[in-house]
């Protein structure tokens, strides 16, 4: 069975500090990619989303992602955290257009 | 454009009592998924309908659980009898293409 692992359970960093988030996953077919978002108190939103093309993928808020296939990976990057990027991510896969698995998460908290 | 709305928000029962979820997905959203959240654990899919039909149900726990999905617009989930392992955040999402608008979800908790 597919299964998505992200490496990072918590990452607690300072404003203006680099955030990198890696996201590993077990299948070898075609796969479409995603990074979801959840703010305190809110609901889960796309952060971005891969399918083909490009593997760089810019997202909203100034976050990125990169697919690297050799690797099975789809790490998430922002150059430069704000406070309000404090939520939890979650990196989350689906297979031939199947269901999405999604990975355990990873809590960032960005002090001011 | 209006998102998917759910209810209740929070729901707490004792176990081996009985609950219901609603959820109304974004309008002309074929595709409508129910999944369970376990606090520290990313969502699990328990039910994918297409229109009012089940696509998969394969990690739907069919003992207790149960969903319908009545003229291919608003779905229910039941858990009956609840069990204290079925605390958790239940997520509903709806798609029209390949990716998938969460609701706030309905947070349960059994005593």
């Amino acid at each position: 069975a597919q299964s998505v692992s992200q490496h990072n359970h918590h990452v607690i960093l300072s404003e203006a500090a680099s955030l990198e988030l890696g996201c590993n996953y077990s299948y070898g077919g075609t796969v479409n990619l995603f990074w979801y978002v959840q703010y305190p108190g809110q609901h889960l939103q796309l952060l971005l989303k891969y399918f083909s093309g490009d593997p760089l993928v810019k997202g909203i808020k100034g976050f990125e992602a990169e697919f690297i296939k050799s690797k099975f990976s789809f790490n998430l990057r922002k150059p430069s955290v704000q406070w309000s990027d404090t939520a939890e991510y979650f990196c989350a896969v689906k297979v031939d257009d199947y269901k999405l698995s999604f990975g355990a998460g990873t809590t960032v908290t960005v002090r001011a | 454009e209006a998102g998917v709305a759910q209810s209740p928000r929070y729901k707490i029962i004792e176990k081996r009592q009985s609950v219901a979820f609603w959820c109304n997905p974004i309008s002309g959203h074929a595709t409508l998924y129910w999944y369970q959240q376990i606090l520290g654990q990313g969502p699990k899919l328990l039910i994918q309908f297409q229109n009012n039909g089940v696509v998969d149900d394969s990690q739907l726990p069919k003992d207790r659980f149960s969903a319908e999905r009545l003229k291919g617009v608003d779905s229910t989930l039941k858990i009956q009898p609840a069990k204290l392992e079925d605390s958790a955040v239940y997520l509903c999402a709806s798609s029209l293409g390949p990716w998938e608008f969460f609701g706030p979800g309905t947070r349960l908790t059994v005593l």
